[in-house]
């Protein structure tokens, strides 16, 4: 299994909703990522997790909450959000954070485009 | 300040040409590269990296050249098939934070 998945694909959430995504991979990498990537925009990295700690927090609102419950897990918690965090949110893996070459294995998900109305 | 870009927004070749993707960077510390390609509605896909201490990688028909004098590195992809039609990014990392900075992207037309 060489995927990150990604859930929901899309999300249409009101301003003052609670919700969450959530992002698994099963390829025994010990680093995750969280960017955000607006339209026409290179992805920007949001968190990063190493050995299910929060290692890098970009400077990000606290209307997004990062959770790592376990390896293979990251998820993304929502709340309060506004019209202009509508995004397309990317998670990725890597099998640590300082690889190179065929140790990286830096992979994306496909994504959860999420609309704030 | 942006330490990664890549100036031409859109490229267009014919289908069996060789399709030349432009990267520059700011930041000298940069010690990793990496190529990624994307399509509508789907995440990036890593396409082929090269570490600072090469000046060249090849894997198929992608090779990426790094020139870290005039900090520029370029991907080429011979020959060009209307597949490879999709956004190219460029992104750089340092050190062990596991971060990436991504260039602005380029849109590669292959026309038939």
């Amino acid at each position: 299994d060489t995927e990150v998945t990604q859930t929901p694909k899309h999300l249409v959430m009101g301003m003052t909703n609670k919700k969450s995504l959530k992002c698994e991979q099963h390829m025994g990498h010990r680093a995750m990522y969280w960017y955000k990537q607006k339209a026409k925009k290179p992805p920007e990295l949001m968190f990063v997790y190493s050995y299910e700690k929060l290692s890098i927090n970009e400077s990000v609102p606290s209307r997004f909450s990062p959770e790592c419950p376990n390896s293979s897990l990251l998820n993304l918690h929502l709340h309060a959000l506004q019209p202009e965090d509508s995004a397309l949110y990317l998670c990725a893996s890597s099998k640590y954070t300082g690889g190179r070459g065929q140790d990286y294995g830096y992979t994306f998900g496909s994504g959860t485009r999420l609309t704030v109305v | 300040d942006q330490q990664v870009k890549q100036n031409s927004p859109s490229l267009s070749v014919q289908e069996g040409r060789i399709s030349i993707l432009n990267c520059d960077y700011t930041n000298s510390m940069f010690d990793y590269f990496l190529w990624y390609k994307k399509y509508p509605a789907e995440g990036p896909t890593f396409l082929i990296s090269i570490s600072s201490i090469k000046d060249k990688n090849e894997d198929g028909r992608f090779t990426v050249f790094l020139n870290k004098s005039a900090k520029h590195l370029s991907l080429h992809i011979v020959p060009s098939q209307p597949g490879d039609s999709a956004v190219y990014f460029c992104a750089a990392s340092t050190g062990n934070t596991g971060k990436l900075i991504f260039g602005q992207g380029t849109t590669l037309q292959v026309k038939p």
